[in-house]
């Protein structure tokens, strides 16, 4: 249980083009869900914090305006990056997370998406 | 703010030999403390983790101590196998958000 996918794994786009990432918990429904941003060697960074039904809320520094957080559904949460750049070429990971009676919270990741700008 | 800071690999290491990764965190307030473990292909799982001063957290052969006097939760275990492979992630936790070290990638050989 608690499975998390992000689709798609990995894609390629041209610079000024929007890609949309979707994540998915496939078998929990997920109050929250996070998105982060990792760079080679470096540790995942938080981009923001997707209630459901509710705006997402986005850590300093992230352009909120460029990184799209819908969480429409308590399975479904989509980021689009839009305009993308080559900066914006990351590894994007998304996790969920499901406050259950009696169990303390806990994070569940998806395998993260490749997104490479030309 | 709040940080993690664990050793940098690669480590690698022979099957059956001892590891250590070192991790340790500067925190306001009092977090919960985390291993998280990615392998090849695939999303973070926890690993084990730790709520409060002197807990150990423990899960398949790992575990790691929660330190409040050094501010270290280093992970250990006795005999790594080949399917250890992977890359660990030490991180805590003050309210719901976590933040992550940056990673250790372990290649255990036969």
């Amino acid at each position: 249980g608690a499975v998390v996918s992000q689709h798609p794994s990995w894609v390629i786009c041209k610079s000024g083009t929007s890609v949309k990432i979707e994540c998915r918990s496939l078998d929990f429904q997920a109050t929250t869900m996070f998105w982060y941003r990792q760079f080679p060697k470096q540790s995942l960074m938080l981009m923001a914090t997707s209630n459901e039904g509710s705006k997402a809320t986005y850590e300093q520094g992230v352009e909120k305006d460029k990184f799209l957080i819908n969480h429409a559904s308590l399975t479904l949460s989509t980021l689009t990056v839009t305009s993308a750049h080559p900066e914006d070429s990351s590894f994007y990971i998304c996790s969920a997370r499901v406050y259950t009676s009696g169990i303390r919270n806990e994070q569940f990741f998806g395998p993260g998406t490749r997104l490479t700008v030309l | 703010g709040d940080s993690v800071t664990q050793m940098e690999g690669p480590v690698t290491l022979s099957e059956e030999a001892f590891l250590t990764i070192n991790c340790t965190y500067t925190a306001t307030g009092y977090p919960s403390l985390f291993w998280y473990v990615q392998y090849p292909g695939e999303g973070l799982q926890l690993l084990l983790k730790a709520t409060k001063a002197d807990d150990k957290g423990s899960n398949k052969g790992f575990e790691a101590t929660y330190r409040k006097e050094t501010t270290s939760f280093h992970l250990e275990k006795g005999s790594v196998q080949v399917s250890d492979s992977a890359v660990y992630f030490c991180a805590l936790s003050v309210s719901e958000k976590l933040v992550f070290g940056k990673g250790t990638k372990l290649t255990v050989n036969p």
